[in-house]
């Protein structure tokens, strides 16, 4: 069975990091491109970023460009989102995904929810 | 950005009722558009992909259609545990976008 583990949320001041895990079962990690989907409170859903199977490639939605990092370890199964200079508007729950090309995402974690207040 | 409009917001079926969410896109995805279904307090779950093909373990009386621009799902007969939020979302380019999501609840 597959499954996606989040963990990392937590309250944090505007201006401060934090770093997102997810951990994966139930299939061949290395296989699959993974990416972060975010969703604000009573909000719709919205991309975050994405990572190749390699971790040689990765996407960012504009808001987030230079502020948030995606990686990955193979060896570990686990996928990580580092966000800097974290923003009120960053206050959402955030899903790990795996990714089916072209870009669909086919799995999802249960969610860490991450809230940006001062 | 390739914008997706959904509708409608929200819309109330009864039990055995057919009912259709519409997503339009700002420009033409090729049929790399997929649907969701969110649960409350659940994370979302992949119902469709490429348009019209059904995700492993979906129920029969869910379908996608459309082409181009246009693509709907369908749900053919409504049952209890199909309430819920659905969302539409392209693949075609980056960044994916989604919908902004059609609530369904039983009438």
């Amino acid at each position: 069975e597959v499954q996606l583990v989040e963990s990392g949320g937590v309250l944090v001041q505007p201006g401060r990091s934090m770093k997102l895990s997810c951990a994966a079962s139930g299939f061949t990690f290395s296989s699959f491109p993974m990416a972060w989907v975010r969703q604000a409170p009573t909000k719709g859903l919205e991309w975050v970023a994405t990572i190749s199977t390699s971790g040689g490639s990765t996407y960012y939605r504009d808001s987030v460009k230079g502020r948030f990092t995606i990686s990955r370890d193979n060896a570990k199964s686990t996928l990580y989102l580092q966000m800097d200079s974290l923003r009120s508007e960053d206050t959402a729950t955030y899903y790990c995904t795996r990714i089916l090309l072209p870009h669909v995402m086919d799995a999802w974690g249960q969610g860490a929810s991450v809230t940006v207040s001062s | 950005d390739i914008q997706m409009t959904q509708s409608p917001a929200s819309l109330s079926a009864s039990l055995g009722e057919t009912v259709s969410i519409e997503c339009l896109a700002s420009e033409g995805i090729s049929n790399d558009l997929a649907w969701y279904q969110q649960k409350s307090g659940k994370s979302p779950q992949l119902l469709i992909y490429a348009a019209s093909r059904l995700q492993d373990g979906v129920p029969s009386r869910f379908s996608g259609s459309g082409s181009g621009t246009r693509y709907s799902l369908k749900i053919s007969g409504m049952q209890p545990e199909d309430e819920a939020d659905y969302f539409c979302q392209q693949s075609y380019k980056y960044p994916p976008t989604f919908g902004s999501g059609t609530k369904l609840e039983i009438k």
